[in-house]
């Protein structure tokens, strides 16, 4: 069975600093993607960034990155520079060849000012 | 505005009644999901559907029931065998094929 897995319930981080959110899976697909959702009090799931397995190369948009670690099946998100609105809940996803997405029970980041 | 909606955004309901939940998208998406949030464990899938009039049960699908009768449209009820059925509720949808799925706003289920 597919699991994903967040041993971080709460985070926080003071503005303009960098945190990284852990997140590690479990499959016995080869390829792959993952993906990191943003859920702001509004609870509107926003996607933050998504890396595919094959690609040796993590992601980055903006001053969001990951680093994928395909063997240890480890996928966490760093967040540079914080921002306020980077206050919310933090998801890790994975999606099966079936399109069924798993996801992580979550990490909720408070930004301090 | 290509999107997904989910309505209504509150729903209260008395313990053994069925209510139904609202998901249309029209992003052309074959894909459509439906998950349970609750406080401290993340997203259950209860139903997922990948093309119309074909759907298969999630993780806690016990108590819901889901049609697929149109592409854009994947309504959820709750009937009154689901024992705890206060909730938020999430629809989402995506293409085929392993892409990220789409959100609606969600709906916030009460029972009284």
């Amino acid at each position: 069975a597919q699991t994903v897995t967040q041993s971080q319930p709460e985070m926080s981080v003071q503005e303009a600093e960098t945190v990284t959110l852990s997140c590690t899976y479990d499959t016995s697909e080869s390829d792959y993607y993952l993906f990191w959702y943003k859920q702001p009090p509004s609870r509107q799931m926003i996607l933050v960034i998504r890396q595919e397995a094959y690609k040796q190369q993590n992601a980055t948009e903006n001053r969001f990155s990951v680093n994928f670690q395909k063997a240890a099946k480890s996928f966490s998100l760093k967040i540079s520079d914080s921002q306020l609105g980077d206050a919310a809940m933090y998801f890790c996803a994975y999606p099966n060849t079936g399109n069924q997405f798993y996801f992580g029970t979550g990490t909720s980041l408070t930004v301090i000012p | 505005d290509g999107g997904i909606t989910q309505s209504p955004k509150y729903l209260f309901r008395k313990e053994g009644q069925n209510v139904t939940l609202s998901c249309e998208q029209n992003l052309n998406h074959d894909a459509m999901y439906w998950y349970r949030q609750d406080p401290g464990q993340g997203l259950r899938l209860i139903y997922y559907s990948q093309i119309v009039n074909d759907f298969q049960k999630g993780d806690i699908a016990e108590g819901y029931s889901v049609s697929r009768e149109k592409k854009e449209s994947f309504p959820l009820t709750v009937t009154s065998a689901q024992k705890n059925p206060t909730a938020f509720y999430l629809c989402a949808s995506s293409f085929q094929g392993v892409t990220e799925a789409f959100f609606g706003q969600g709906t916030r289920l009460t029972v009284v």
